[in-house]
């Protein structure tokens, strides 16, 4: 069966610091690839899709990077965090069009 | 672009409880899912579904497409049910789906 992992689950981490979340998907392949955010309990907003290797759109502007350097693993990244990048990051994953998205357990990001 | 409302914001039930949650979408939509978010911050899938009726166990979803809404019906409910659900439309944007999530609706099941 297919299951997706995030990791860290939490993480604090100083204003102008760097960043790093990530997320793999086992057991399928070449899965479509998101990553979520949601501020305040509320709401989750798209940040970045991926349906292949090196395929990354955006979908607002940010101080996020989002990049996929194998077909099972999605990475977010910022080179210096802002305290308005605080929130909780969802990954998710499809196995393509019109199929159901199922999201890891989050990481939760304080940025001091 | 697509506006997903959820209705109630916010909805306080005792034990036992039946309840009923409304999602409205403002365009077409391929698709619609259902989550579950626990206090935890996990999404629990619920249902996809697209059109008709769909149960499991104390809970049944119904999406009309074509007057764009969908309900989520929670029978009996238990304090394990609190949390926050969402609903969001599935919508094809260029390379593939995407989902456009409501703004949930916050349920508190009191014993």
């Amino acid at each position: 069966s297919q299951t997706i992992h995030q990791w860290p689950a939490t993480l604090v981490q100083p204003v102008g610091s760097p960043l790093s979340l990530e997320c793999t998907v086992e057991g399928t392949s070449n899965p479509n690839l998101y990553w979520y955010r949601q501020a305040a309990g509320r709401g989750l907003q798209l940040l970045f899709y991926s349906v292949g290797i090196g395929q990354i759109s955006s979908e607002v502007p940010q101080n996020l990077s989002a990049s996929r350097p194998q077909d099972r693993q999605f990475i977010l990244s910022s080179k210096k965090l802002l305290l308005s990048d605080s929130g909780f990051y969802l990954c998710a994953w499809t196995t393509g069009l019109n199929t159901e998205a199922f999201f890891g357990q989050g990481t939760r990001l304080t940025v001091v | 672009g697509i506006q997903v409302e959820q209705s109630p914001p916010d909805l306080i039930l005792q034990e036992g409880a039946n309840s009923t949650l409304r999602c409205n979408f403002s365009d077409s939509v391929n698709n619609l899912q259902w989550f579950h978010q626990n206090p935890w911050g996990q999404l629990i899938n619920l249902f996809y579904i697209p059109s008709g009726t769909k149960q499991n166990g104390r809970l049944s979803a119904t999406t009309v497409a074509t007057e764009r809404y969908s309900l989520l019906y929670i029978s009996s409910s238990q304090t394990t049910d609190s949390g926050v659900y969402f609903c969001a439309v599935v919508m094809y944007g260029g390379a593939t789906n995407k989902l456009i999530f409501g703004t949930g609706t916050l349920l508190a099941v009191q014993p």
